[in-house]
């Protein structure tokens, strides 16, 4: 089946410094990759939508400066939390659609973040 | 728009006993809706899904939902609950297979009783 890894799967930063999360599809070609975050006890939230050569798309209230992503070829994305602050502690989740027209998505395994 | 309510962040069930989690939709649209299970530590995967064919959706690891529209409802059953099931469900809606966004709900762990 497809799978998608993220990289790291935990990470622990200082605040105000940058942190970077990587989402690959490991067996397919991801045309679309979609950036997730989830609070404790709460649903995932979309943030944002990258297609692979274009810029991202932002759901309304997502600070696009704050959250670079970078979808540069058809197996990778990133995720760029820049100047990380204690309420950007959260658990990120990006998916992946593939070019096989059934239009699922296949979700990484999550990266914790905590900025202290 | 669209929305999905799970009926209770928490449900407990005997190893063997039926499993029942609940969902309810509201859409716009004729829903596309989807169950998934997220195991610690692990990312989501699709345990089944509606796509306005049959009704009564069968799943992997003997899952299954049934669409009722006049109830608004996507309850996920399983016959007889295994150690093994106990994770996070998330139900989701989206307004058709190509929309880009899934809606999700907040997700109901759920606990299995040796």
């Amino acid at each position: 089946g497809a799978v998608v890894s993220q990289h790291p799967s935990w990470v622990i930063c200082k605040s105000g410094t940058s942190v970077k999360i990587e989402c690959r599809s490991l067996d397919f070609q991801a045309t679309t990759m979609f950036w997730y975050r989830q609070f404790p006890k709460q649903s995932l939230m979309l943030m944002a939508t990258s297609n692979e050569g274009s810029k991202a798309t932002y759901e309304q209230g997502v600070e696009k400066d704050k959250f670079l992503i970078n979808h540069a070829s058809l197996t990778l994305s990133t995720l760029t939390v820049t100047s990380a602050h204690p309420e950007d502690s959260s658990f990120y989740i990006c998916s992946a659609r593939g070019t096989s027209g059934n239009n699922e998505q296949f979700f990484g395994p999550g990266t914790r973040l905590t900025v202290l | 728009a669209q929305s999905v309510t799970q009926l209770g962040s928490h449900v407990s069930v005997s190893e063997g006993a039926l499993v029942l989690l609940r969902c309810n939709y509201s859409s716009s649209v004729p829903p596309y809706l989807f169950w998934y299970v997220q195991y610690p530590n692990q990312g989501l995967q699709l345990l089944l899904k509606y796509t306005s064919a049959a009704t009564l959706v069968k799943g992997i690891n003997g899952f299954e939902a049934e669409f009722k529209k006049s109830e608004t409802s996507f309850h996920l059953t399983k016959p007889s609950a295994h150690m093994s099931d106990a994770a996070e469900y998330f139900c989701a809606v989206t307004g058709t297979l190509w929309d880009d966004k899934i809606i999700f709900g907040k997700g109901t762990r759920l606990h299995i009783l040796p």
